[in-house]
């Protein structure tokens, strides 16, 4: 899927910050970004989404440039089990659009 | 949270054989469903967007035929892979959305099929 890019890999040490970027220069006005985990043999769990705020939840901190063109999900504080596929995808708040996916950053995380 | 939930969790079947696999909406409606596939060390490939009381809607290059989707009720779609091949073997996903609390999409756990 081109509509977003995001590096194949990244490692991190326990108990620091991660910061997980994702470009998707052609994003529409309307297209949320969201953000998406995914552990072995699961399905993938809803990790974040928003429009043009930086957003924060329980799980994570969702970074937006002000051009929307690129966007960073933040794990303030990394565990073993933050350990696996995150996936940015964009799409509409309204209506139910297909979400696809790209190939997401594998990350590893080192105890 | 939303829960989707999935059945079965894997199976084994044989060559030639057809499997059903379900998606439930457990504490909310969905008038559609996603369901997606995902081999080894790839991303998730959308196969197929369910519709409740309609016809599902197909991807690219997805045999409907073999891939036969039913959506009979708010909080039910079914997969069914008929005459199963080993090429087949794959791990299923469906998702939904709920809206209720602005939420994302909610995924299944998946369903691990192996054909024999």
């Amino acid at each position: 899927d081109a509509k977003t890019t995001q590096p194949n890999s990244m490692e991190s040490n326990e108990e620091e910050p991660v910061h997980l970027p994702c470009n998707h220069s052609t994003i529409s006005g309307t297209d949320y970004i969201h953000w998406y985990r995914q552990l072995p043999s699961q399905g993938p769990e809803y990790v974040i989404h928003g429009l043009t705020s930086n957003v924060n939840n329980r799980m994570a901190s969702l970074a937006i440039a002000e051009d929307r063109k690129s966007s960073t999900l933040i794990l303030h504080r990394a565990t073993l089990r933050d350990a696996a596929v995150y996936y940015c995808t964009r799409g509409k708040n309204f209506g139910n659009e297909k979400l696809t996916f790209g190939t997401g950053t594998r990350l590893t995380i080192i105890p | 949270g939303a829960v989707v939930s999935q059945h079965p969790s894997w199976v084994i079947c044989k060559s030639g054989t057809s499997v059903k696999i379900e998606c439930r909406s457990l504490d909310f409606q969905a008038t559609t469903m996603f369901w997606y596939r995902q081999f080894p060390k790839q991303s998730l490939m959308l196969m197929a967007t369910s519709n409740e009381g309609s016809k599902a809607t197909y991807e690219q290059g997805v045999e409907k035929d073999k891939f036969l989707i039913n959506h009979a009720s708010l909080t039910l779609s079914t997969l069914t892979v008929t005459s199963a091949h080993p090429e087949d073997s794959s791990f299923y996903i469906c998702s939904a959305r709920d809206w209720r609390q602005g939420y994302g999409y909610t995924f299944g756990s998946g369903t691990r099929l192996t054909v024999v």
